[in-house]
C-alpha cells in the first residue's frame, strides 16, 4: 500500500532562496491538500487542487507561495525569497472521494517536509 | 470565530475509556465531523468520521447527538501509545470551500502508566 509520500523530509535553505517542495498522493485520489504546520499549532490549510484545478488558496498565502498540479498527479509547492517565518513543517494530503452535497474530508497525510530558514 | 471547540489538554490512565468532546455550534446541514490523530513530527492520521448518531471502528466510537452541534470521540481502553493530539474537523463541500479545513490547537491526550 503506497500512501502519500513527499520530497524531500527536510530543507534547510538561507534567507532569500527559492525552495521547492514534491507531494506525490495516493494513486486514484482527486483531491491534493498542501497545509503548514509550526510548533504547537495545528495545520494550517494553504491551498488544494481537484485534479489539476487549484480550487482555493487560503487568504494568508502570500505571493511569495506557489502551487501547481499539472497532470493531476503530483504536485509542487514553491516559496520565493523565504523568509525565518517560513520555517515549518508543510503537510501534503490527499482525499478519495468527493460528492456533491459534500466531501467527507478523509484526508490521508503525508511525512512533512521540514523546512528551516537560517 | 473558530468553527469548533474542543478541550487543550486532558490526561488518562492506561486500560481507561477516553472521551474528548468538540463543540460545533455553527455545524451546517452538510457538514460532516472528521477526527484525526497526530504524533509528533509525523502527519495528522484519520481516524473517523460521522454525520449523525453514532459511528464505530476498530479504532474509536464517534457519537453525535441529534443537534449535531457537537460530538464525543470515544477511545477505549487506551494505551501509552494513545498520547498524542486530537483534532476535530467540521466541513463540507456545501458553499463553504475550504473553510472546514480548519485544525485548531487540538486536544493534547496524555496517557499515563
Amino acid at each position: 500500500d503506497t500512501g502519500v509520500s513527499q520530497d524531500p523530509r527536510h530543507k534547510i535553505t538561507k534567507r532569500g532562496q527559492n525552495v521547492t517542495f514534491r507531494c506525490d498522493p495516493i494513486s486514484e485520489h482527486n483531491r491534493l491538500y498542501w497545509y503548514r504546520q509550526t510548533l504547537g499549532q495545528g495545520p494550517e490549510f494553504l491551498t488544494y487542487f481537484q485534479n489539476e484545478a487549484q480550487l482555493e488558496k487560503s487568504r494568508l498565502l502570500s505571493d511569495r507561495f506557489s502551487a501547481e498540479r499539472p497532470k493531476g498527479s503530483f504536485s509542487t509547492l514553491e516559496i520565493q525569497r523565504t523568509e525565518q517565518g517560513d520555517s515549518a513543517m508543510y503537510l501534503c494530503a490527499s482525499s478519495p472521494r468527493t460528492s456533491a452535497s459534500g466531501t467527507s474530508y478523509e484526508q490521508y497525510f503525508g511525512p512533512g517536509t521540514r523546512l528551516t530558514v537560517t | 470565530l473558530a468553527k469548533t471547540t474542543q478541550p487543550i489538554s486532558m490526561d488518562s490512565y492506561e486500560g481507561q475509556e477516553v472521551n474528548i468532546t468538540c463543540s460545533h455550534n455553527n455545524i451546517a446541514t452538510n457538514d460532516y465531523i472528521t477526527w484525526y490523530q497526530q504524533f509528533p513530527s509525523q502527519g495528522p492520521r484519520f481516524i473517523i468520521q460521522g454525520y449523525k448518531t453514532k459511528v464505530t471502528n476498530e479504532v474509536a466510537s464517534l457519537f453525535i447527538p441529534a443537534d449535531r452541534k457537537s460530538s464525543t470521540l470515544s477511545l477505549p481502553r487506551v494505551s501509552l501509545s494513545d498520547t498524542a493530539v486530537y483534532y476535530c474537523l467540521v466541513g463540507g463541500d456545501s458553499g463553504g470551500g475550504a473553510d472546514g479545513l480548519t485544525f485548531g490547537k487540538g486536544t493534547h491526550l496524555i496517557i499515563q502508566p
